[in-house]
């Protein structure tokens, strides 16, 4: 059973575009990450949130977490064709001692010049 | 980026081989993480070291063995894979347990 499902699993889309993507869950996290990992590297974090409903903007990403904290969005303005990659969101769950970090399969970006 | 390396980036071996993937972190990092990539399956945390002690093992088969010798290193040390196993493997350091994550390049293995 997957705890993070995220849609659509692949978008194409034009350069100067918009786009969302999303990252839902039936589980409550304590915090949810976003990473873009581009062929043959690892991924790399774009963003922490912490805060059911918190918002952060990153340039042209602006990052949503739901207010039960079970969900996030991220969506790109003006796409350009450096933002193609594969997007991942992770959840954190703390407590009791463990630790345990769920990725989403991904949303796989390419943007058409 | 050099904050983690990884090596080797590709490795093929037979299902009787023994081989060994390295990893290092030059941030200063005090945990340490292994996980697998496969395709169309989501990353799966495979290890977790804190300050060198083991904190997580998925249920891990034991043909994979981690191997954590300081705070900068660690490795994963493979013997009797299966072809199942074949994947990209990423090694991810953090600050601190459950910190956000720093990955390396990770190593493309094919098990033949």
């Amino acid at each position: 059973t997957q705890l993070l499902e995220q849609s659509p699993q692949f978008l194409s889309i034009q350069e100067g575009e918009n786009l969302t993507v999303y990252c839902n869950s039936s589980s409550v996290f304590s915090s949810l990450q976003w990473y873009r990992q581009e062929p043959g590297e690892g991924p790399v974090l774009l963003v922490t949130v912490v805060t059911g409903g918190e918002v952060k903007k990153l340039k042209r990403l602006t990052f949503q977490f739901g207010d039960a904290r079970k969900d996030s969005s991220l969506h790109i303005t003006a796409a350009q064709p450096g933002d193609t990659g594969l997007y991942l969101c992770a959840g954190a769950k703390t407590g009791a001692g463990s630790y345990q970090l769920t990725f989403g399969k991904g949303t796989k970006l390419s943007v058409i010049p | 980026e050099t904050g983690v390396t990884q090596t080797p980036r590709h490795l093929v071996m037979g299902m009787t081989n023994k081989k060994s993937l390295k990893c290092e972190q030059h941030l200063g990092h005090n945990a340490m993480y292994w996980y697998k990539q496969s395709a169309k399956k989501p990353l799966e945390l495979m290890f977790v070291y804190s300050l060198e002690e083991r904190v997580e093992n998925n249920s891990v088969p034991s043909r994979f063995s981690p191997e954590c010798p300081n705070s900068s290193h660690l490795f994963l040390h493979l013997h009797t894979l299966q072809p199942e196993d074949s994947a990209l493997y990423l090694c991810a350091s953090s600050q601190e347990y459950a910190g956000e994550q720093y990955f390396g390049p990770g190593t493309r293995l094919t098990v033949t």
